[in-house]
């Protein structure tokens, strides 16, 4: 069974940083291609970005609201993501999901999510 | 980017019924190799989102074969051909040509 578990969430301050965990199992995690999506209370789903797996070049792709902000990494060992969020906002307050592609698309299985609050 | 507009917002129907939501891309979801990536997900009140079809027609593992998804370019449809009350929830069309981005969410809700 594929299990995501997002970690790390919580309360910070604007200008604040934050690193969130994604523990994968049930799954070749190295061969999938893992991405985070937030959602904003109330609101749709907004994918933040992606990180190939390596024999595609590891790549990685942010869209443009956090990019140069946020940082994805990925210790395909230890079967983890991770996403760095320096210089948080308001408007990154959202439920932050990590997502797993592992042949149908980029986001076959999802997390339960982790709730990101970014508030004075 | 590619935007994604849903339509309706939201679509009361009968149990028993059909349900049908529309996507539209704001460019073709073709890629080169042939493949068109446009998938639905489905939200239930207090879930995270699962994915249901994936390039354009094709069920995801687990899906009843009551979904079912269609189109071309930049016009796609899911249908739930008897709508059940597990289905009440937010479905979202989603394409993965070019980066992703997601449709803004269609509320299917019993009468």
């Amino acid at each position: 069974e594929v299990q995501l578990v997002e970690s790390g969430g919580g309360l910070v301050k604007p200008g604040g940083s934050l690193r969130l965990s994604c523990a994968a199992s049930g799954f070749t995690f190295s061969n999938a291609w893992m991405s985070w999506v937030r959602q904003a209370p109330g609101k749709g789903l907004e994918w933040v970005g992606r990180i190939k797996r390596k024999i595609d070049g590891e790549t990685i792709d942010y869209a443009a609201p956090v990019s140069g902000r946020f940082t994805i990494s990925r210790d395909d060992l230890g079967n983890m993501l991770y996403l760095q969020m320096n210089s948080l906002k308001t408007e990154d307050t959202a439920v932050y999901y990590c997502t797993a592609g592992v042949g149908a698309t980029e986001v076959d299985f999802w997390g339960q999510g982790t709730l990101v609050s970014v508030s004075s | 980017d590619i935007v994604m507009t849903q339509t309706p917002l939201s679509s009361p129907v009968t149990l028993g019924q059909p349900a049908s939501i529309s996507c539209r891309s704001s460019q073709s979801l073709l890629y080169s190799d042939g493949n068109t990536y446009l998938s639905w997900l489905q939200q239930r009140p207090g879930q995270p989102p699962r994915l249901l079809i994936y390039k354009i027609s094709n069920r995801f593992s687990g899906v009843p074969d009551r979904f079912s998804g269609s189109g071309a370019g930049t016009d796609f449809t899911l249908k739930i051909s008897r709508v059940e009350a597990e289905d009440v929830g937010v479905y979202y069309c989603m394409q993965a040509t070019q980066l992703l981005t997601f449709g803004g969410g269609t509320k299917v809700e019993i009468k």
